[in-house]
């Protein structure tokens, strides 16, 4: 069975800094996808950045990056140079397998960022 | 592109009557559709996987009976709450995939009450 770990239930950051939320996940899958949304209170989901379990290099996309580190089974996000306009819920989410598709995701993290 | 559009936004009913959710791809198509829910201040579940043209697969503990999954067409999946109650009210939210292996885009989800 798979199973992700937020372990950061919320966090503050000031604007401008940058923030690292953790993911953990445990899988016997070899081949398996990590995802991070983003969810701000209007409660859509907005795919932020993807990490295949076989790509050698973090994912990078704008402002986020995505801190792979397989042999740890953490896969941290890292959101640089924060705006007002991140605060949300973030969720780290994985699909794995057999099963490829089915997201499992974490509790997720609130952050809110300020001025 | 990957837009995928849900209808309607919000509905607030009374118990025992049926909801009915449509989630639609509007510029892909989607073979595969997830439905999730999420209760409040909690993370996303699971409930089923619809697939176009089949009958959709239940995650354990979701009655199929009570969720019925329609997936007609490769870009509408619809889901009917059946016999609605208040304990089911949540705020429900489906997602489709662009292609095998990638990533999963999600509606702006539904907030159903019922009173």
């Amino acid at each position: 069975a798979q199973k992700i770990t937020q372990t950061q239930p919320g966090m503050f950051v000031q604007e401008k800094e940058a923030v690292t939320l953790d993911c953990t996940y445990d899988t016997s899958d070899q081949s398996y996808g990590l995802f991070w949304y983003k969810q701000p209170s209007s409660g859509e989901m907005i795919f932020l950045i993807y990490q295949g379990s076989y790509d050698e290099q973090n994912a990078t996309e704008g402002r986020y990056s995505l801190n792979f580190q397989k042999a740890r089974k953490s896969a941290n996000l890292v959101i640089s140079a924060s705006q007002l306009g991140d605060s949300a819920m973030y969720f780290c989410a994985m699909t794995s397998g057999g099963s490829w598709g089915k997201l499992q995701f974490g509790a997720g993290t609130q952050v809110v960022v300020t001025p | 592109g990957a837009v995928v559009s849900q209808h309607p936004s919000w509905v607030i009913c009374k118990s025992g009557t049926s909801v009915k959710i449509e989630c639609r791809s509007l510029d892909f198509q989607a073979t595969t559709m997830f439905w999730y829910r999420q209760f409040p201040k909690q993370s996303l579940m699971l409930m089923a996987t619809s697939n176009e043209g089949s009958k959709a697969t239940y995650e354990q503990g979701v009655e199929k009976d009570k969720f019925l999954i329609n997936h007609a067409s490769l870009t509408l999946s619809t889901l009917t709450v059946t016999s609605a109650h208040p304990e089911d009210s949540s705020f429900y939210i489906c997602s489709a995939d662009t292609g095998p292996r990638d990533t999963q885009y999600f509606g702006p989800g539904t907030r159903l009450t019922v009173l």
